[in-house]
């Protein structure tokens, strides 16, 4: 079945490490994305890419980084200069263009800061 | 920019129906989805409306009048299963999502 692989579930990090969080897809999508999602909130954009080996910021991409060397995958890596990491980071995928309003997700991973 | 606003919370009991409202503010809108967040899971896609009217799935509708820039999520003979999160994000090539509106569903 295609869909959206996120790992880990959950993951404790203490602070000063930077974690990086997979994400793999199957549904030969071209755009992917990362949200993050704080209690209570809506989810914020904080890089997407809609292209193999391109990608942009979303609202809040300080103090994280992406890369995209393939299409299936993107992952996203929450270095030490992001302030307040603790969160549920939600990765998705689409088709490109208008195709962006329906969206993919995955399970979620979640994050805590020691 | 865009911005989206929804009432934060609203209540119902089970078989009924229930209106979740949207308001939008954007430039480049290309149409409204809906997506339900069950607690502590993914949100999932129920909908999108890219032009005017009515796209009914199901038990539940959705509504887009742009002229308004107003849409409407109508769930109708309700289920505790409904009780969830739900979310009416815009945009073009990505999507803004709001604080979204908690659906609570009692017996």
């Amino acid at each position: 079945d295609g869909g959206i692989t996120q790992s880990p579930k959950y993951l404790f990090r203490k602070e000063g490490q930077n974690v990086t969080l997979s994400c793999e897809q199957n549904l030969n999508h071209d755009a992917m994305y990362w949200y993050r999602q704080d209690p209570g909130q809506g989810l914020r954009l904080i890089y997407y890419s809609q292209i193999v080996n391109d990608f942009q910021k979303g609202d809040i991409a300080e103090g994280y980084s992406v890369s995209r060397e393939k299409k299936e995958s993107f992952p996203l890596t929450v270095t030490s200069a992001q302030k307040n990491p603790t969160a549920f980071y939600l990765c998705a995928s689409s088709i490109a263009g208008t195709g962006a309003n329906v969206l993919t997700f995955g399970a979620g991973s979640r994050l805590t800061v020691l | 920019g865009q911005s989206l606003e929804q009432p934060s919370e609203v209540t119902a009991v089970e078989g009924a129906i229930v209106q979740i409202n949207c308001t939008y503010q954007t430039s480049g809108f290309y149409g409204l989805s809906w997506y339900q967040q069950h607690d502590g899971g993914a949100p999932t896609f129920l909908s999108y409306n890219g032009l005017d009217g009515l796209e009914e799935t199901g038990r539940f509708s959705s509504f887009l009048s742009r002229s308004d820039s107003y849409g409407y999520l109508l769930l109708q003979e309700l289920q505790m299963k409904d009780s969830a999160s739900y979310f009416c994000p815009g945009g073009y090539s990505t999507l803004t999502f709001g604080k979204g509106t908690m659906l609570l569903v009692s017996p």
